[in-house]
């Protein structure tokens, strides 16, 4: 079993809909991470969590809605996207040690916004 | 505002041969200095790291050079082979901050 599980892989979804996206970490971390990767571009940090609290929200529109209801979870809620939103999602975890700065990363969940 | 740069969308480099992966940066306040690789369909994977106070970290055929008064760091893989062909992420960091601030990534292909 991988260090930090993404799910849904992909996900196609219309403007309208709500959808969650899913990330579990069995590394025994204390902070997670939700980055985004458009094509192009360099990952955009999206939201921390340290102990299960946001410590960062880097100016996401408030159609991203990040809950972490322990520390092994993180889901971000999507409703009512755009196009440009399509892009590659990916979670990632760390315990906070400032000795390694290393995020350990799922394998992603690519979004398409029709 | 970028603050991580790498400017080399893409490298091609023959097997056997050294590859040399570069990267920039302008925030003086970053410490913490990570390459990250990437295969298609899967997450970034930590490859090696630099601290603010070092300016050279090896590890097998993997060096990281950091030059701080150029703000400048570099990877060099030798002898590079066919499976290191990935997307190489530049990262930094700073102790107060949480997380990490990424280039666009150097795609790396080496050929037989």
């Amino acid at each position: 079993e991988t260090g930090v599980t993404q799910t849904p892989r992909h996900l196609v979804m219309g403007m309208t809909n709500k959808k969650s996206l899913k990330c579990e970490q069995h590394l025994g971390h204390n902070a997670m991470y939700w980055y985004k990767q458009s094509a192009k571009k360099p990952l955009e940090l999206m939201f921390v969590y340290s102990l299960e609290e946001r410590v960062e929200n880097n100016s996401v529109p408030s159609r991203f809605s990040p809950e972490c209801p322990n520390s092994s979870h993180l889901f971000l809620h999507l409703h009512t996207l755009q196009p440009e939103d399509s892009a590659l999602y990916l979670c990632a975890s760390s315990q906070e040690n400032r000795d390694t700065g290393e995020l350990f990363f799922g394998e992603g969940s690519r979004l398409t916004v029709l | 505002d970028q603050q991580v740069k790498q400017n080399s969308p893409s490298l091609s480099v023959q097997e056997g041969r050294i590859s040399i992966l570069n990267c920039d940066y302008t925030n003086s306040m970053f410490d913490y200095f990570l390459w990250y690789k990437k295969y298609p369909a899967e997450g970034p994977t930590f490859l090696i790291s630099i601290s603010s106070i070092k300016d050279k970290n090896e590890d097998g055929r993997f060096t990281v050079f950091l030059n701080k008064s150029a703000k400048h760091l570099s990877l060099h893989i030798v002898p590079s082979q066919p499976g290191d062909s990935a997307v190489y992420f530049c990262a930094a960091s700073m102790n107060s901050g949480y997380a990490l601030n990424f280039g666009k990534g150097t795609s790396l292909l080496v050929t037989p």
